[in-house]
């Protein structure tokens, strides 16, 4: 099975800062990856699909690039309300894995 | 409005038997792939497998193949997930979500509220 290692597992950074969390799969997968950010205590939700198509109503400064194996989850300028845990996740052919997580905090 | 309806937390005992529900609402619940998606406490997501409710073809992650079963109920617009042993290691919260488009199996970007399982003795 396919592989999904995110990095870093946390980062604290400040308001306005330029937010890059990378993902990288083990073989390639095109371009079927998705993020994910998951607040505490809530439903996960759906920010990037693949890889770099911005869900609707998701805020610009979220961002998604990479194709094969390498992929990045940029935040152009971080916000009080992104504290939250992010995943990326492959689909397409199963199982559809999730990476570990990023939590993001403000410094 | 399109939404997944889960059914209420639980709380069993090692061994025994459970069966949570997700009903779909608001779209064609036929042709969208239903998943689930395990969140042990204080943990990270974990894709447990995927139901097609038109056939009711099923992929399961290894690590899920043999400890749940997934299934479907067209007639009534609901996922199930089941399991008939359960253990200490199956606290967690159980998510159903559906992914975006009609018959792809994609990202995820509808999502049930939740379903928390509690198993100890």
């Amino acid at each position: 099975d396919i592989q999904m290692t995110q990095s870093p597992s946390s980062l604290s950074a400040s308001v306005g800062d330029r937010v890059t969390i990378t993902c990288r799969a083990s073989q390639g997968i095109n371009n079927y990856l998705a993020w994910y950010q998951q607040k505490p205590g809530s439903v996960p939700k759906l920010l990037i699909y693949d890889a770099s198509t911005l869900q609707s109503g998701v805020p610009s400064r979220f961002s998604g690039s990479g194709s094969g194996t390498d992929f990045t989850l940029t935040i152009s300028s971080l916000q009080p309300e992104d504290v939250a845990t992010y995943y990326c996740q492959k689909y397409k052919s199963a199982p559809w894995t999730f990476g570990h997580g990023t939590e993001v905090e403000i410094k | 409005e399109v939404q997944l309806v889960q059914s209420g937390a639980e709380v069993k005992k090692p061994g025994e038997s459970l069966t949570i529900s997700c009903q779909g609402s608001g779209y064609d619940f036929t042709f969208y792939w239903i998943g689930w998606v395990r969140q042990m406490p204080e943990k990270g997501l974990e894709w447990m497998g995927i139901i097609f409710p038109h056939d009711s073809r099923t992929k399961y992650s290894p690590s899920f193949q043999g400890q749940v079963t997934i299934s479907v109920d067209r007639s009534i617009n609901t996922a199930y997930l089941q399991w008939t042993n359960l253990k200490a290691s199956d606290t967690a919260i159980y998510y159903c979500a559906r992914p975006r488009y009609s018959t792809w199996e994609g990202a995820f970007n509808i999502w049930g509220q939740g379903t928390m399982v509690t198993v100890s003795s």
